[in-house]
């Protein structure tokens, strides 16, 4: 079946400028994370979606991001305000009711000038 | 604080030959997963393994192992028979209870298979 996936694959945007990244999971997944990846860091949760349960925002950088999710399955993650160290590769991961494995989607490069 | 560390930025390996990445947490859970992640230059985050901490026995995969020792909170991979396609980096992470499901991740290895 069709695995996570990610749009766009790359972004270039200037300093200041908003961005939305979109992540549409695997289908029938609950549960859905963002997560940021900087270079020569290791990977940072961002945020995590259960379902219809609030979501756990704890990872977010900054009130420049937020991120929404649709019907329980398509989401975007919203940078506003973007800073040259917001660029990195953003991550999504979905998983299914019960099963701790994440899966994951081949990324955005976000690269702010 | 729960961490994942893993020691060794970058390692190689000959072709057909067998190679152990480490990994090492901290944690006062009792219930938990890890995971290996592989990550090719495709960018793309590949699950290698899992394993369940109140498993003792050892997951396999094909030819890929661990090596998971619960009173020392280590966690190695093993490559058997390396494959030029096993290049990549290589992300040790854990999913403790307590963390609403979010993984924790080490620095990544990057492994490089040589001809």
């Amino acid at each position: 079946g069709a695995g996570v996936s990610q749009s766009p694959s790359n972004k270039v945007t200037e300093k200041g400028k908003d961005v939305e990244l979109r992540c549409d999971p695997i289908s029938g997944h609950t549960a859905l994370y963002w997560y940021r990846q900087s270079l020569g860091q290791g990977l940072e949760f961002l945020i995590y979606f259960q379902g219809n349960s609030a979501p756990d925002k704890s990872g977010l950088p900054s009130d420049r991001f937020s991120a929404e999710r649709t019907g329980g399955s398509v989401s975007t993650l919203t940078i506003q305000r973007t800073q040259q160290e917001d660029s990195a590769v953003y991550l999504c991961a979905s998983s299914p009711t019960g099963i701790p494995t994440q899966y994951f989607g081949p990324g955005t490069r976000l690269t702010v000038l | 604080a729960q961490t994942v560390t893993q020691s060794q930025p970058e390692m190689s390996v000959q072709e057909a030959e067998t190679v152990t990445l480490s990994c090492t947490y901290d944690t006062s859970e009792n219930n938990y997963y890890l995971f290996w992640y592989k990550q090719p230059p495709s960018r793309q985050m590949i699950l290698v393994i899992r394993q369940e901490a109140y498993k003792q026995q050892n997951a396999t995969e094909n030819r890929f192992s661990v090596n998971f020792q619960k009173a020392a909170k280590s966690f190695s991979l093993k490559i058997s028979d390396s494959q030029l396609g096993d290049t990549a980096m290589y992300f040790c992470a854990s999913l403790f209870a307590g963390n609403n499901r979010k993984l924790i991740w080490g620095l990544g290895t990057s492994l490089a298979v040589n001809p």
